[in-house]
């Protein structure tokens, strides 16, 4: 009954891999987020997708392309990987628009970049 | 755009005590404000919320503040016990996307 899944939970790969990581959620919301958080903590926003329209791109490198199949699916792939993408991606979900709906979090996918 | 800023970073209290964390923001417009827990190694998880339109809220131990004047608000959590350490994020949002503050690494010493 998981209401935000991510795949993988770990993942480690070399400098200059391309890699993605797959978001789910079963809760019926149309907003989908993706947030890094990095190793001192600081969780910030990088997308928001609405019913599968890209409504936020928080000037986030385009080696990173999210891409949403359906509402229920954001899935985040990055090119190139670089050392400094080694954090925490977390998947969030909400309903429609981010005022003032609590925002469900995925459990993580931990990147590092070798 | 918003600007969160959160205190303390860390924050250290003996089990039974209160401990408070304050933020202050900067965008007038702002007008939601929750408070998220984040147990080590998990996912950050809401644990209380409060809208502009009211100044207080509490839920059993735990209790947030508003003051829209000044832009500022604050986690009020009383009684403490081991469990309640983990990192505490307050953000805001109202035209903006929520905008976190950078974390308070609260521990709880029994």
């Amino acid at each position: 009954d998981t209401a935000v899944s991510q795949t993988p939970k770990y993942l480690v790969t070399q400098m200059g891999n391309d890699k993605s990581i797959k978001c789910e959620q079963n809760l019926g919301h149309d907003t989908m987020y993706w947030y890094k958080q990095d190793s001192k903590k600081f969780l910030k926003i990088m997308f928001s997708y609405n019913n599968k329209e890209l409504i936020i791109n928080e000037t986030v490198p385009n080696r990173f392309s999210p891409k949403s199949p359906d509402k229920a699916h954001l899935n985040l792939h990055i090119n190139s990987l670089e050392l400094g993408d080694s954090a925490v991606y977390f998947c969030a979900s909400s309903r429609p628009g981010w005022r003032g709906n609590e925002q469900f979090f995925g459990p993580g996918t931990r990147l590092t970049v070798l | 755009g918003e600007n969160v800023e959160q205190h303390p970073s860390t924050l250290s209290v003996q089990e039974g005590d209160s401990a408070v964390i304050k933020c202050t923001y900067s965008d007038s417009a702002s007008n939601y404000f929750p408070w998220y827990k984040q147990e080590l190694g998990k996912r950050p998880q809401l644990i209380i919320d409060i809208r502009s339109n009211v100044g207080e809220k509490k839920d059993q131990r735990i209790a947030v503040t508003l003051n829209k004047t000044a832009k500022h608000f604050s986690l009020h959590i009383t009684e403490t016990q081991p469990e309640d350490s983990a990192v505490y994020f307050c953000a805001s949002t109202g035209n903006t996307p929520l905008v976190f503050g950078k974390g308070t690494r609260l521990s709880v010493i029994a």
